[in-house]
């Protein structure tokens, strides 16, 4: 079955530690995604990638870091820059940039 | 900048009631509207969407028209179920500039079903 997966589903980090988040499709998609949901709040855009090899900021990229190495994989580190960590977080994969995203289905992490 | 807007929750409905969850936008242009849908502690599922002025998206027995004057695109079910219960978004997706196909995402609507 083609789908997203994100592992791991919690993650628990303390105080400045950096930590990576994992997310991998196997969708044959181009374009890759991370948002950041908070509690009653809709989703904001970490960063994004429309190609292997090429990844642009979002909304809300500082404390973040991201690699896209293979078409597969579009991992997410969470710097201990990142002043509030403790969210869940969402991958995202589409065919190209205007096509419908297919989500995973989140890490939640939580910062001891 | 663009931005969406939808009505607070939650909304707490018994089985077989009708649903609207109101959401208006603001945007340059004309952006694609969509539905997501998000079940208790899952990611999110495209319920359904609109590319173009008039346009009606349906799923599931969900529907939204995409309303340019009126800058809407309203979620509406005839008889919601138990199994309906969950986090409702609505977002854009601009069809310009350096945004063209990134989502923009409301705060979401909690709805409740109960039986």
């Amino acid at each position: 079955d083609g789908g997203i997966t994100q592992s791991p589903k919690y993650l628990f980090r303390k105080e400045g530690q950096n930590v990576t988040l994992s997310c991998e499709q196997n969708l044959n998609h181009d374009a890759m995604y991370w948002y950041r949901q908070d509690p009653g709040q809709g989703l904001r855009l970490i960063y994004y990638s429309q190609i292997v090899n090429d990844f642009q900021k979002g909304d809300i990229a500082e404390g973040y870091s991201v690699s896209r190495e293979k078409k597969e994989s579009f991992p997410l580190t969470v710097t201990s820059a990142q002043k509030n960590p403790t969210a869940f977080y969402l991958c995202a994969s589409s065919s190209d940039r205007t096509s419908s995203k297919f989500f995973g289905p989140g890490t939640r992490l939580t910062v001891l | 900048g663009d931005s969406v807007t939808q009505m607070e929750g939650p909304v707490t409905l018994s089985e077989e009631a009708c649903l609207t969850i109101n959401c208006t936008y603001t945007a340059t242009g004309y952006p694609s509207l969509f539905w997501y849908v998000q079940y208790p502690g899952e990611g999110l599922q495209l319920l359904l969407k609109a590319t173009k002025a008039d346009d009606k998206g349906s799923n599931k027995g969900f529907e939204a028209t995409y309303r340019k004057e009126t800058t809407s695109f309203h979620l509406e079910k005839g008889s919601v179920q138990v199994s309906d219960s969950a986090v409702y978004f609505c977002a854009l997706s601009p069809n310009y500039g350096g945004s063209q196909g990134n989502l923009i995402f409301g705060k979401g609507t909690k709805l409740s079903v109960k039986p």
